[in-house]
């Protein structure tokens, strides 16, 4: 059973428009993190979580908020959306002891127009 | 923030030879350097990992070296399958408590028979 899952799996958005993208795991891990890949640019790194009620910006946060309710939820939002946010998002989980394997959940494909 | 290069970008290789990945990171104090395998359509798994108390390590036909001294570290596959071909992404962790994890922009690995 998938530890880490992603909804929606597909969306697609109008300029200007709101999206929010959700992520559960059920690892029971403090850390939680949204990801970008784009061709070219690997996977690069939007805000992460530390715990429930905490957010951190990443190494690209600029247009994107994020939020943590709870151990098992972290959201990635997209207040007015644009064509270059357009790309593959990955949330990840992992562990603040012990090894620092990350465990992806299968990815959300975002489409802009 | 960190930086990691990871070279090269495309990688062919015949079945049965070896394949080698190169990263190099910037930061002195990170401490460990994991290898995420992604398939087509599928998320990043991690394959294999090295902590900066090793040289080397290796999981069947994966082998990992870390030269701290140069701040490199590479990812060399032996007898390489067709099922090896995927997109090969190196990290370093440069965050202790928050698993914060720096990726290389990836290797796209093509094994042919």
């Amino acid at each position: 059973e998938a530890a880490v899952t992603q909804s929606p799996r597909n969306k697609v958005a109008v300029t200007g428009g709101k999206v929010t993208l959700s992520c559960n795991q059920t690892n029971n891990h403090n850390n939680m993190y949204w990801y970008r890949q784009d061709t070219g640019h690997g996977l690069r790194l939007i805000h992460y979580s530390y715990g429930a009620g905490s957010t951190e910006k990443g190494d690209i946060p600029d247009g994107y908020k994020a939020s943590r309710p709870s151990q098992e939820n972290f959201s990635l939002i997209l207040e007015l959306a644009t064509p270059s946010q357009t790309s593959v998002y990955f949330c990840a989980s992992g562990a603040d002891w012990g090894s620092a394997e990350q465990f992806f959940g299968p990815g959300t494909r975002l489409t802009v127009l | 923030g960190e930086q990691v290069e990871q070279l090269p970008s495309i990688l062919r290789v015949q079945e049965g030879s070896s394949a080698s990945i190169n990263c190099s990171y910037e930061d002195s104090a990170s401490n460990y350097f994991p290898w995420y395998k992604q398939e087509p359509g599928e998320n990043p798994k991690l394959i294999i990992d090295i902590r900066s108390n090793m040289e080397r390590k290796q999981i069947q036909e994966l082998i990992v070296l870390l030269d701290k001294k140069a701040k490199r570290f590479s990812l060399h596959i032996t007898d390489t399958q067709p099922g090896d071909s995927a997109m090969y992404f190196c990290a370093s962790l440069t965050g202790a408590n928050t698993g914060k994890l720096t990726f290389g922009h990836g290797t796209i690995l093509r094994v042919h028979p």
